[in-house]
């Protein structure tokens, strides 16, 4: 089974531009989420979409945005850039949307490397 | 709002010697626990978690960890550690009102001398 899947894997923008990430779960899994990598913050929760409805949001600034297709595949957007956006941005998948089930297990994908200058 | 804590922040040990690394979250209603492994240019993996029932939980490559309910602690053991165990630990906290959201610790990086 193949796993999460992300796309581009390495991008590089200019402060202001806009970009988009995009997330292929594995076969099945319902739920998406998004989270943020960097050397100071850590893995920080972007959001969470659950059978194309966002389900949970982090405490970041409406800049990023995200959606879920019916075919589960997610895309996230971030708008106007900053340099503090760079950061590898990591995607998860699971079968279920249901928490504290014995399926909520996330399976992560390889991340989207993102440098701002 | 939940936090996770990871004490340790650079582990520095060499082969056999044993392992324990330390997780605090604050939370206090009921939680889904893990720890996940990040190897060297490779993905988040998932090392164990813990749901429920037995607080000894044992996951990959020899790891484990308890779960100390008074303690608030989810603290990640291994008895000999190897070379290949280098690699960046990560606890994280699920609670049951969040969906799938996960707080992650700040992480624990590893190295293991030959």
């Amino acid at each position: 089974k193949a796993g999460v899947t992300q796309t581009p894997r390495y991008l590089i923008k200019t402060r202001g531009q806009q970009v988009t990430l995009s997330c292929s779960p594995i076969s099945g899994h319902r739920s998406v989420s998004w989270y943020q990598q960097t050397p100071g913050q850590g893995l920080q929760f972007l959001f969470e979409y659950f059978s194309e409805t966002q389900r949970n949001k982090g405490n970041f600034p409406g800049r990023f945005s995200g959606r879920q297709f019916s075919n589960s595949r997610s895309e996230m957007n971030v708008s106007t850039l900053e340099l503090g956006d760079s950061a590898l941005y990591l995607c998860a998948s699971s079968l279920l949307g249901l928490a504290g089930s014995s399926y909520n297990e996330q399976f992560f994908g390889p991340g989207t490397r993102l440098t701002v200058l | 709002a939940q936090s996770v804590s990871q004490h340790n922040h650079h582990v520095i040990l060499s082969e056999a010697a044993s392992l324990e690394l330390g997780c605090n979250y604050s939370y206090g209603g009921t939680v889904n626990l893990f720890w996940y492994v990040q190897y060297p240019g490779q993905h988040l993996q998932l090392l164990l978690k813990y749901f429920s029932g037995d607080p000894l939980v044992k996951g990959i490559k020899g790891f484990e960890a308890e779960f100390i309910k008074s303690k608030f602690s989810f603290n990640l053991r291994k008895p000999s550690v190897q070379w290949s165990d280098t690699a960046e630990y990560f606890c994280a906290v699920n609670n049951n009102n969040a969906g799938n959201m996960l707080t992650f610790g700040g992480g624990t990086r590893l190295m293991v001398k030959p």
